[in-house]
């Protein structure tokens, strides 16, 4: 069965920068693009990337773009997220998503960031 | 990239019908036919229920339906039970880019 395991979360000081890691089985990883979407506490869903199923292609949120990177490594079958210049309303719960078509049809169970001091 | 629009809330008795709307623009909702809705239980990861604007997944109850009039999507949940009650996002592709409503929460009376 598909199964998605994000990790990589904690607290962090603003400014500073963090890896989340999603690790991917029960599918073939490098036939799948794969989104990252993220949730504030007590708020709705914000798609934050997607990419390709072979990294060729890579967009992001304007609210994201030029400090979050994603990125695969499809021989470990894992996406990633480098977030930079961290912010307090980067403060949120992050999900990967597969990609199917032009929806998600299997999502983690998420990976909770915190950017305080 | 502005947030699609959608009730804050709903609410319906068992066995009733409702109806959650979704507006955007001709650059996301009106402009393609790929708008998805999504249920969230609290603490839960989101679960799709309607893609490419009406289509169901295997698995998800013939009571959730999806339909699209110009900029705005809806999603119709009849029959309701106590188990439908959670979140509701509607997502639609924005040309290289997605964009999420804000979310409506449905409760079952």
């Amino acid at each position: 069965q598909v199964q998605l395991v994000e990790s990589g979360g904690g607290v962090v000081q603003p400014g500073r920068s963090l890896r989340l890691s999603c690790a991917a089985s029960g599918f073939i990883f490098s036939s799948h693009g794969m989104h990252w979407v993220r949730q504030a506490p007590g708020k709705g869903l914000e798609w934050v990337a997607v990419i390709w199923s072979d990294g060729s292609n890579k967009y992001y949120a304007d609210s994201v773009k030029d400090r979050f990177s994603i990125s695969r490594d499809n021989s470990k079958n894992t996406l990633y997220l480098q977030l930079n210049s961290l912010r307090a309303e980067d403060t949120a719960v992050y999900y990967c998503a597969r990609r199917s078509g032009y929806y998600s049809d299997y999502w983690g169970q998420g990976t909770l960031v915190t950017v305080s001091s | 990239q502005s947030a699609l629009t959608q009730p804050r809330s709903v609410s319906g008795s068992p066995g009733q019908s409702v109806t959650i709307s979704c507006t955007g623009t001709s650059s996301d909702v009106g402009g393609y036919n790929y708008v998805s809705w999504y249920q969230q239980h609290p603490g839960k990861a989101p679960k799709l229920m309607i893609y490419d604007v009406s289509t169901r997944p295997s698995g998800v109850p013939d009571r959730f339906s999806g339909s699209k009039s110009g900029n705005t999507a809806s999603l119709t949940i009849s029959g309701l039970q106590a188990e439908d009650e959670a979140d509701y996002y509607c997502c639609s592709y924005a040309g290289s880019s997605w964009v999420f409503g804000g979310g409506t929460k449905l409760t079952v009376l």
